[in-house]
């Protein structure tokens, strides 16, 4: 197993325009979270999948956002109709019940020109 | 809300020193997450701390948690030029291996060799 893989690392996206990301937890995890990251600034979170079920969206998450996870395994956020302020890193971390450890992945890196 | 708190924002140090960043929070912790960033990648898990007056070390890395579990610090013993990076603290305030986690803002260390 390679780790959480994100897909892709760069985008670069024009204003109104949607965009689909892809997150591949590492394979036995059950818990999967979607985080966005700006420049300066700490990862904030965005939202969390308990297998398929979303269990928790913050309030970061318009409805512009999107986020499935199909039969538990690999999940999507999408952002239709992007803005600029949506430029941003997405991170995508998995972790398995009752572990202290979340695997966080490379990201995918937003511009929004 | 919960925040967290980083200092310094930014250090500089020549290796071979060391060095402390704190991290504080305005709430209770019940597990503060320490990891390491490079520029524009995802996060590396260092430690996670949960109960009052816990200390783990890992290598050169040192990482503790007051007994009120308000107050983190990471503490780099000679350090070098690998331990670079942004150094981010996270706080989970419930229980369950929850990683829905709020996230300081970061201190970007820079080692001179």
């Amino acid at each position: 197993d390679t780790g959480v893989s994100q897909d892709p690392r760069h985008k670069i996206t024009k204003r109104g325009q949607n965009v689909t990301f892809r997150c591949d937890p590492i394979s036995e995890h059950n818990r999967l979270y979607w985080y966005r990251q700006t420049l300066g600034q700490g990862p904030e979170f965005l939202t969390y999948f308990q297998n398929e079920a979303q269990l928790e969206k913050s309030r970061l998450l318009s409805d512009r956002f999107s986020a499935e996870r199909p039969k538990g395994s690999f999940s999507t956020l999408e952002i239709q109709r992007t803005e600029q302020g949506d430029s941003a890193m997405y991170l995508c971390a998995s972790s398995y019940t009752g572990d202290t450890e979340a695997f966080f992945g490379q990201g995918t890196r937003l511009t929004v020109v | 809300s919960q925040e967290l708190e980083q200092s310094p924002q930014s250090l500089i140090v020549q290796e071979g020193k060391n060095l402390t960043i704190n991290c504080t929070s305005s709430k209770t912790l019940y597990g503060l997450y320490w990891y390491k960033q490079k520029y524009g990648e995802g996060l590396i898990f260092l430690m996670m701390l949960q109960k009052g007056g816990e200390e783990k070390s890992h290598e050169k890395i040192t990482a503790k948690l007051d007994e009120k579990k308000q107050q983190s610090s990471l503490h780099i013993t000679a350090s070098q030029p690998s331990h670079a990076g942004i150094y981010l603290c996270g706080a989970s305030n419930s229980g369950g291996s929850n990683y829905k986690l709020t996230f300081g803002k970061g201190t970007l260390l820079t080692v001179n060799p």
